[in-house]
This record gives structure tokens, C-alpha cells and sequence, in this order.
């Protein structure tokens, strides 16, 4: 199948640092790209929408402006957690979906674990 | 989006069948059932999907009731690295590439050796 890529793996961060989290997909075009983050015991939360070239689209509840996600081309998806506090911490999952299908399966990365000191 | 019930948790022992419920009767017409199994610290993996006939992939199958409300993921033989979250979802066929998948709480399957 299909391979998304994520950077970094894991990542440590003091307070009120940004971290930048990318999203790849290696063997396609991803047209749309979804955001996720899961806490320990708990399902994955939808954040956020982006399709190539423009704006993301963000779940009810999402800052937008700490969570900044650019979708420049059809295989990176960046997000940005600006100013990160403690309660950021989580597991960040990108996924890709390959739009020339019409009920594309979507893929996912191997995930983010962000810990914020 | 219509919803999806599943089991919190099911067990099973290595090498036997293994059917996961779930419960979805408010789907509609355009909906696909998808499954997705997440392992211990890993990003969800893509199991099979279907719409109204059974499904049969290398991974699993898939059984949907005649009436759609319902339907049954089959391991066939389960392993020990089949043990997982496995969740059930419902995506509208309608919309394309940039619907949604919204993740219920899932069934979280042991497998004893």
C-alpha cells in the first residue's frame, strides 16, 4: 500500500516553543490531508482539513492560530503548534488520500509524539 | 456523519477466527464501511472497506448485513500481531477525497497465544 511519512518521530520541546511536525507522501499525490491528535487511552481527534493550495479547514474547537498547517505541494503537509504548553503534548498523526480515486483509501503516518517540558 | 457502535474490547485466542460487530443503523445510502486497525503507538493501518456486498482482502473480510445496518470484520486466523484498536467507520461516498474520517472509540482485541 501506499506509504505517508512522518518527521520527527518524537520530539521534546521547553514551553512556548514552536515545532514543526511534516507530513509525506511518498508513492502519490495527496490531494487532501488530515491532521489528528490522539491522548494516551483515547481515540484520534480530527483537527484539521488541508487540500493543496489552499486553506486548511479546522475542526470546531481547533485554534487555527496555534495550530498552523500549510499544504504547499501534493506530498508535504506541514504543522506548525506554535507556542507550545504542556497540554499540547499528544501523538500527532498525519493521513494522505490519494484524490484520483473516488472513494480514495486514506493512509496514515506512523505518528508525531510531541512532550512539551 | 452516522455512527458506529462497537464492543469495547474482545478476546481471542492465536489462530482462531475472530469476528468484530459493529453496529451502524443509522447509515445511509452513500455510506462506505471502512475499517482501520491501530496498533500500540503506530499511526491507524487501512484493513478493507465495502459498501453492500462482502469484501475479501489478504488482511480480512468483510461482512455487511443485508440491511446495512450492520456488519462484521473476520480475522481469520488471529495472530499475536493482530492485536489492536479496531475501528469501524462510516465515510459518505458523496464529497469525494475531502471527506472525512471520524474515529469512534473502537474495539480493542487480545490476542492470547
Amino acid at each position: 500500500g501506499a506509504v505517508v511519512s512522518q518527521h520527527p518521530s518524537w520530539v521534546i520541546c521547553k514551553s512556548g516553543t514552536s515545532v514543526k511536525i511534516e507530513c509525506r507522501s511518498l508513492d502519490f499525490q495527496a490531494t487532501t490531508m488530515f491532521w489528528y491528535r490522539q491522548f494516551p487511552k483515547q481515540s484520534l481527534m480530527l483537527m484539521a482539513t488541508s487540500n493543496e493550495g489552499s486553506k486548511a479547514t479546522y475542526e470546531q474547537g481547533v485554534e487555527k492560530d496555534k495550530f498552523l498547517i500549510n499544504h504547499a505541494s501534493l506530498t508535504l503537509s506541514t504543522l506548525t503548534v506554535t507556542s507550545a504548553h504542556p497540554e499540547d503534548s499528544s501523538f500527532y498523526i498525519c493521513s494522505a488520500r490519494d484524490g484520483r480515486f473516488y472513494v480514495g483509501t486514506q493512509y496514515f503516518g506512523p505518528g508525531t509524539r510531541l512532550t512539551v517540558l | 456523519d452516522a455512527k458506529t457502535t462497537q464492543p469495547n474490547s474482545m478476546e481471542s485466542n492465536e489462530e482462531e477466527p475472530v469476528h468484530l460487530p459493529c453496529n451502524h443503523s443509522t447509515i445511509s445510502g452513500t455510506d462506505y464501511i471502512h475499517w482501520y486497525r491501530q496498533l500500540p503507538s503506530q499511526g491507524p493501518e487501512y484493513v478493507i472497506h465495502g459498501l453492500t456486498s462482502n469484501v475479501n482482502n489478504r488482511m480480512a473480510s468483510l461482512a455487511i448485513a443485508e440491511d446495512r445496518k450492520s456488519s462484521t470484520l473476520i480475522l481469520h486466523r488471529a495472530t499475536l500481531r493482530d492485536a489492536a484498536v479496531y475501528y469501524c467507520i462510516l465515510r459518505d461516498k458523496v464529497g469525494g477525497a475531502t471527506n472525512k474520517l471520524i474515529f469512534g472509540t473502537g474495539t480493542l482485541l487480545a490476542v492470547q497465544p
